[in-house]
């Protein structure tokens, strides 16, 4: 069973929508939590980091919530364009000694449609 | 500012194969990182360097090799290239020397298949 489980696995929306990605997770203790978009056939980009005492961080249209009493994040979008098809990748960062061990969710494949 | 930068893009093998993925970055940071990433699984850690001169495994090293020429490169082998390894790897770099510090910046990608 991954640490990092994201859910739904694939989502579409139409344009103009709001919609929300979960993210669950069993690591512990972490350091952060990490939310990334990646667009087909491209790396991975940040959207937000928040470490165990923040509850939400914002990115224009992307708003972050954490609850590290649940284990629980969550990934809002807002008024959704079609330049938000992308997958949403959850990270949590557990720091191991002298280095950070990065677990990744498998993501949440997001369309978005006219 | 051009960030991580990846070469090549895409790569062909035949089993028993060798190849070199190289990667550069002009952030300055101090940490770079392999990653593999393979349909409906995360992202995983092959090898990372905390700092010029150090390589340290990963999570999935068997069959890879790295070197860390300078600070800004960091090299991927693949000795003898296996179907298991057909995958898109990434390279991604840091501030933070081991400590994943700030934003963790990717690399565009490299997709290789091995036949």
């Amino acid at each position: 069973k991954n640490q990092v489980e994201q859910s739904p696995q694939s989502l579409i929306i139409l344009e103009g929508k709001n919609c929300t990605l979960q993210c669950n997770y069993t690591v512990s203790p972490f350091s952060n939590l990490r939310w990334y978009k990646q667009d087909t056939g491209r790396g991975p980009v940040s959207l937000t980091i928040m470490t165990f005492s923040e509850n939400t961080k914002s990115n224009g249209r992307y708003t972050a919530t954490l609850d590290a009493d649940t284990k629980q994040s969550s990934l809002h979008i807002t008024a959704s364009q079609l330049s938000d098809s992308a997958s949403y990748i959850c990270v949590v960062s557990v720091p191991t000694g002298t280095a950070s061990k990065l677990t990744f969710g498998t993501g949440t494949r997001l369309q978005v449609t006219l | 500012n051009a960030g991580v930068t990846q070469t090549p893009k895409f790569q062909v093998l035949k089993t028993g194969q060798s190849m070199t993925l190289q990667c550069a970055q002009d952030m300055n940071h101090n940490s770079m990182y392999w990653y593999r990433q393979d349909p409906g699984m995360g992202l995983r850690l092959i090898y990372y360097s905390a700092s010029e001169g150090t390589t340290d495994k990963g999570e999935v090293p068997n069959g890879y090799n790295v070197s860390r020429l300078n600070k800004r490169e960091f090299s991927l082998r693949l000795e003898s290239a296996a179907p298991s390894q057909t995958s898109v790897y990434f390279c991604a770099s840091n501030f933070g020397r081991g400590r994943v510090t700030g934003e963790l910046f990717f690399g565009e990608g490299s997709r290789l298949t091995v036949l």
